[in-house]
């Protein structure tokens, strides 16, 4: 069974860019969270996907947009980068959007911009 | 929403020696707990997890008690290791049951042999 996987590790963008995160969930994981980690703060919850469609929203704006594929896997993307995007993109997976099961995370994407 | 506050750090500690860290929180509800551990250059680990009141939550030595009456869930190690040297998170769903959590912002914590 493979854990959730990111890519890239590392990305170094130019402000006003556009940058595309991906994540493979785990296996058997339908719901897959997308967290920003800025340096020294704790992960701040950007959005939710579970079957595809967005299941619920964090403040954060619409230049943050994802997908999620049918295998589950997904993407974040973020328009017109700014310098404070720079931070730690977290990716998680869950059997389930709701109820005690675990979210597991994947190790993240340190995004610099500069 | 739900909220959770977390002792400020660093926290610098010598082996062996006892660990506390405060987490407390507001919530509609009793909501799952969690404690998850960053230790440097990776992601986040879940350490430990408590799903209703007075459940006590324990893993590696760690352990944390859902406190209703007083709306904590500090976590406590004993006996620290170099080790355990990391980034500690107090976590609780933003609502209800949901997969989707606020964190605390963390506490860093620094084992000395």
């Amino acid at each position: 069974e493979t854990g959730v996987t990111q890519s890239p590790t590392h990305l170094i963008k130019t402000r006003g860019q556009q940058v595309t995160l991906r994540c493979s969930s785990q296996s058997g994981h339908n719901t897959v969270s997308w967290y920003q980690q800025a340096l020294g703060q704790g992960p701040q919850f950007i959005f939710q996907y579970y079957r595809e469609e967005e299941n619920g929203r964090g403040n954060f704006p619409p230049r943050f947009s994802g997908l999620q594929f049918p295998n589950y896997s997904s993407e974040l993307n973020v328009n017109a980068l700014e310098l404070d995007d720079s931070a730690l993109y977290l990716c998680a997976s869950s059997l389930s959007p709701v109820g005690r099961t675990e979210a597991f995370f994947g190790q993240g994407t340190r995004l610099t911009v500069v | 929403g739900n909220s959770v506050t977390q002792m400020e750090g660093p926290v610098t500690l010598s082996e062996e020696a006892f660990l506390t860290i405060n987490c407390t929180y507001t919530a509609t509800g009793y909501p799952s707990l969690f404690w998850y551990v960053q230790y440097p250059g990776e992601g986040l680990q879940l350490l430990l997890k408590a799903t209703k009141a007075d459940d006590k939550g324990s893993n590696k030595g760690f352990e944390a008690t859902y406190r209703k009456e007083t709306t904590s869930f500090h976590l406590e190690k004993g006996s620290v290791q170099v080790s355990d040297s990391a980034v500690y998170f107090c976590a609780l769903p933003f609502s209800g049951s949901a997969r989707q959590l606020t964190f605390g912002s963390g506490t860093q914590l620094t084992v000395l042999p």
